[in-house]
């Protein structure tokens, strides 16, 4: 596609359900990058994958917090058991290669946890 | 591990009026180092990057910054600002080669009155 495009756009939910937030990166991009960003601060790095192989995960916060690109395209990012603490915005981001930091960001996934 | 620190959370400025946004960063290793732009309800937009070479990077939209490696300053610059910069305004740094993971700073919101 023309851009990254991230879905669902905003999403609510209740305390203890699991969500999934995906992303479509831009077509031929090799990397795919999962960032976060509360309120007021910047992005907070998470998880990065050159085309299916995830290679760094370090930024996840706990094992709830999982990602996959299985075909080396399309990406989801599932929390389990959300906490009120997993509200924010969840950024997905497209490189062509992972070296020099042109990042393409898509709109964002606000998640709501009640 | 490295860190940034962005020195105004707010910068109010008048139309046609230069402008700085401060950013410092802190490493042990060396660095590439970014300004992204966020406008409202849209995902970021790289405005420049260091890599190396030239200490001074020129951006999209009439943007430069100096990269200062005594002073570890990353300073993004416009002579003359327009309405349409009204945005927030990101630095960021990478270690070198991994120029996707971002550490952000906590973000400048610039706006600019009329």
């Amino acid at each position: 596609g023309a851009g990254v495009s991230q879905s669902p756009r905003y999403k609510v939910t209740k305390r203890g359900q699991d969500v999934a937030l995906r992303c479509d990166p831009i077509s031929g991009h090799v990397s795919l990058y999962w960032y976060r960003q509360a309120l007021g601060q910047g992005p907070e790095f998470l998880t990065y994958f050159n085309y299916e192989a995830q290679q760094d995960k370090s930024g996840l916060p706990n094992d709830r917090f999982s990602a996959e690109r299985p075909e080396g395209s399309i990406s989801t990012l599932t929390i389990q058991r959300t906490e009120q603490r997993d509200s924010a915005m969840y950024r997905c981001a497209s490189s062509q290669t992972h070296g020099t930091g042109e990042l393409f960001f898509g709109e964002g996934s606000r998640l709501t946890v009640l | 591990a490295q860190s940034v620190t962005q020195l105004d959370s707010q910068v109010p400025v008048f139309e046609e009026a230069p402008v700085e946004l401060r950013c410092n960063y802190s490493s042990s290793v060396s660095v590439y180092l970014f300004w992204y732009v966020q406008y409202p309800n849209q995902g970021l937009q790289l405005l420049l990057k260091y890599l190396s070479g030239s200490t001074l990077v020129k951006g999209i939209n009439g943007f430069e910054a100096e990269f200062n490696k005594s002073q570890t300053s990353f300073h993004l610059r416009k002579p003359s600002v327009h309405i349409s910069d009204t945005a927030e305004y990101f630095c960021a740094v990478s270690e070198r080669n991994q120029g996707g993971k971002l550490i952000f700073g906590q973000g400048t919101e610039l706006s600019v009155k009329p």
